[in-house]
């Protein structure tokens, strides 16, 4: 079975810029969730989509958003970036009636 | 609020010691406690997780203790060999609709395996 993908896999943005990334989750998972990673604050849940509904959401102001597909792929969109939201972004599926979480690769974005 | 506290930020081991992380945690709701593996460049690998109702679970040469009145568990890598250099992360949730998906995350430790 494939492992989940993200694309795409490294970014370069400009301050004030919007961006969007794409998660496709393993064959059969319905549940989606987004993670940023930086040096400073480690990994930090944004939020968390099942069966195309938000059920969960991290701190994050409201630039953060996303969306789930009805083939379980997944967006996120940040708004108005700041050069702090420079990060590893990672999505990560699961089946959604057990636990684990396996995670993608992630995208790289940098904010100049 | 740092809910999961991980220690030590890193660690050096020679090949074939036992290197052990450990976690400690604050919030008695947590019920689910996984150990990611993360090479560089790539996301985060599930390792072995474990529930409060199990002291101890093992799988191949990782072990994960409990201690759930000490809201503590930890790590072990037996036989540690240079390709498990790599950063680990423990990590907790909380049961129940989306909950169970968002995870708390330890700051990580930084593994080095010397040959």
């Amino acid at each position: 079975k494939a492992g989940v993908t993200q694309t795409p896999r490294y970014l370069i943005k400009t301050r004030g810029q919007q961006v969007t990334l794409s998660c496709s989750p393993i064959s059969g998972h319905r549940s989606v969730s987004w993670y940023q990673q930086t040096p400073g604050q480690g990994l930090q849940f944004l939020f968390e989509y099942f069966s195309e509904t938000q059920r969960n959401k991290g701190n994050f102001p409201g630039r953060f958003s996303g969306r789930q597909f009805s083939n379980s792929r997944s967006e996120m969109n940040v708004s108005t970036l700041e050069l702090g939201d420079s990060a590893l972004y990672l999505c990560a599926s699961s089946l959604g009636d057990r636990r684990e979480q396996y995670f993608g690769p992630g995208t790289r974005l940098t904010v100049t | 609020q740092q809910q999961v506290k991980q220690s030590p930020q890193s660690l050096i081991v020679q090949k074939g010691g036992i290197p052990i992380i450990n976690c400690a945690y604050e919030n008695t709701a947590f019920d689910y406690f996984p150990w990611y593996q993360q090479f560089p460049g790539k996301g985060p690998a599930l390792l072995i997780a474990i529930r409060p109702d199990v002291s101890e679970k093992k799988e191949g040469r990782f072990t994960i203790s409990f201690n759930k009145s000490a809201k503590q568990f930890s790590l072990h890598i037996m036989d540690s060999q240079p390709g498990d250099s790599a950063t680990y992360f423990c990590a907790a949730s909380i049961s129940g609709g989306g909950s169970n998906y968002k995870l708390t995350f330890g700051k990580g430790t930084l593994l080095t395996v010397n040959p």
